[in-house]
């Protein structure tokens, strides 16, 4: 079974900070990971995704997340925060050779302040 | 980039009244499609996952009879909400894609109100 923690329900942060919101995953094989944004009464926006390689992945914003294997974490970044970056963030992770459908973290709203 | 459409957005509805809702992929073929449901300041619950041609899949505690799902061809899934009841009440969201290691992409979801 594969799973994932969003452990913050809420981060603030001012504009111009750096931001991080928090993810660890668990699966029984290599992960695909994927960081989403939902704006209110939207869909999922993807915003990037890790697959192999680097392991640090830049996305879509100004958004970056950096894979860790030893924490199984992977941490979704921005340097200089946006008031517009305000939304609901959510990690999500399949197994390489598992099926296609997502599990998904219980997201994370990011609140930035002017 | 890849698109997914979701229609309707919004449905307010009596209570014992089915309600179909849409999700199409507009510029690529989806032979396998994700319907999933969020409650308030939840995350997001697979459903079911919509097999082109053949029966969707449901997840554990899903009613396969009160969620009724069609995948008739490769841009094409409907989930149709029979006898809805005010339990039924959510977000709805459907997604494509997700091969291999490409992102799945999301429909803009359907806030069913049930009343």
């Amino acid at each position: 079974a594969q799973s994932v923690a969003q452990p913050e329900d809420q981060v603030n942060v001012a504009e111009g900070n750096p931001l991080t919101v928090k993810c660890t995953y668990s699966v029984s094989g290599n992960p695909y990971l994927f960081w989403y944004v939902q704006y209110p009464n939207r869909g999922l926006q993807f915003l990037l995704k890790y697959i192999t390689g680097d392991n640090l992945v830049k996305g879509s914003y100004g958004f970056e997340a950096e894979f860790n294997k030893s924490q199984t974490s992977f941490h979704l970044k921005k340097p200089s925060a946006l008031v517009s970056d305000s939304a609901l963030y959510f990690c999500a992770v399949r197994d390489i050779a598992g099926r296609r459908a997502l599990t998904f973290g219980s997201g994370t709203r990011l609140q930035v302040q002017p | 980039g890849a698109v997914v459409s979701q229609h309707p957005s919004r449905v307010i509805c009596k209570s014992g009244t089915s309600v179909k809702i849409e999700c199409r992929s507009l510029d690529f073929q989806a032979t396998t499609m994700f319907w999933y449901r969020q409650f308030p300041k939840q995350s997001l619950m697979l459903m079911a996952t919509s097999n082109e041609g053949s029966k969707a899949t449901y997840e554990q505690g899903v009613e396969k009879d009160k969620f009724l799902i069609n995948h008739a061809s490769l841009t094409l899934s409907t989930l149709t909400v029979t006898s809805a009841h005010p339990e039924d009440s959510s977000f709805y969201i459907c997604s494509a894609g997700g091969q291999g290691d490409q992102p799945q992409h999301f429909g803009d979801g359907t806030r069913l109100s049930i009343l």
